[in-house]
């Protein structure tokens, strides 16, 4: 099936910096990615939808200038918390959108990135 | 707008079956996922039914009634490793998934 990674897995950072998520399409090209939020013992909840040249559009009450999203090629998109704060900590998903239809599953997730804010 | 609901958590005994049902209101529908989640990990996909029916899949079946806004998940001979959270995710408009609340599961020897 269709691998999507992120990167990183993992990252610790101090209150008020900003971080940057990665999410790949390794084998396939993805106009459309999403990305979401989960918190602990949650589901998750689609942040924003990220297209291939041009502008993501995001969910009602996410902050479109403190969650800058980037969708430059097809392959790539990128997730930038900006001036981050301890109340951003969460497991932060993207998923790829395969092109085509008729196929049964459309979305694939990458494996997350942890975030934890000081 | 969109509703998905599913029980929060549920409990099972090792070989036994359990069902989780998940009901649905939504403005627009292009089929209905079901996904296995570990703490920590992302979402795996288990199952997609977008006409009325039953699927089966090894030791999983996923069950659709359009009419109803109606699913269930069945997982028979349960293992351990099957503890975990169960998302319900219905496909609307722009491939677009919403999901529900995920029921989790403790299977118990």
């Amino acid at each position: 099936g269709a691998v999507v990674s992120q990167h990183p897995s993992w990252v610790i950072c101090k209150s008020g910096t900003s971080v940057k998520i990665e999410c790949r399409s390794l084998d396939f090209q993805a106009t459309t990615m999403f990305w979401y939020r989960q918190f602990p013992k949650q589901s998750l909840m689609l942040m924003a939808t990220s297209n291939e040249g041009s502008k993501a559009t995001y969910e009602q009450g996410v902050e479109k200038d403190k969650f800058l999203i980037n969708h430059a090629s097809l392959t790539l998109s990128t997730l930038t918390v900006t001036s981050a704060h301890p109340e951003d900590s969460s497991f932060y998903i993207c998923s790829a959108l395969t092109p085509g239809s008729g196929v049964q599953e459309t979305q694939y997730f990458g494996p997350g990135t942890r975030l934890l804010v000081l | 707008g969109q509703n998905i609901d599913q029980p929060t958590e549920m409990t099972a005994t090792e070989g036994a079956i359990v069902q989780i049902n998940c009901t649905y209101q939504t403005s627009g529908f292009n089929g209905l996922f079901w996904y296995q989640q570990h703490a920590g990990e992302a979402p795996t996909f288990l199952s997609y039914n977008v006409l009325d029916g039953l699927e089966e899949k090894g030791r999983f079946s996923s069950f659709l009634s359009r009419s109803k806004g109606y699913s269930y998940l069945l997982l028979k001979e349960l293992q351990m490793k099957d503890s975990a959270s169960y998302l319900c995710a219905v496909r609307g408009a722009g491939n677009m998934l919403t999901f529900g609340g995920g029921t989790r599961l403790m299977v118990k020897p």
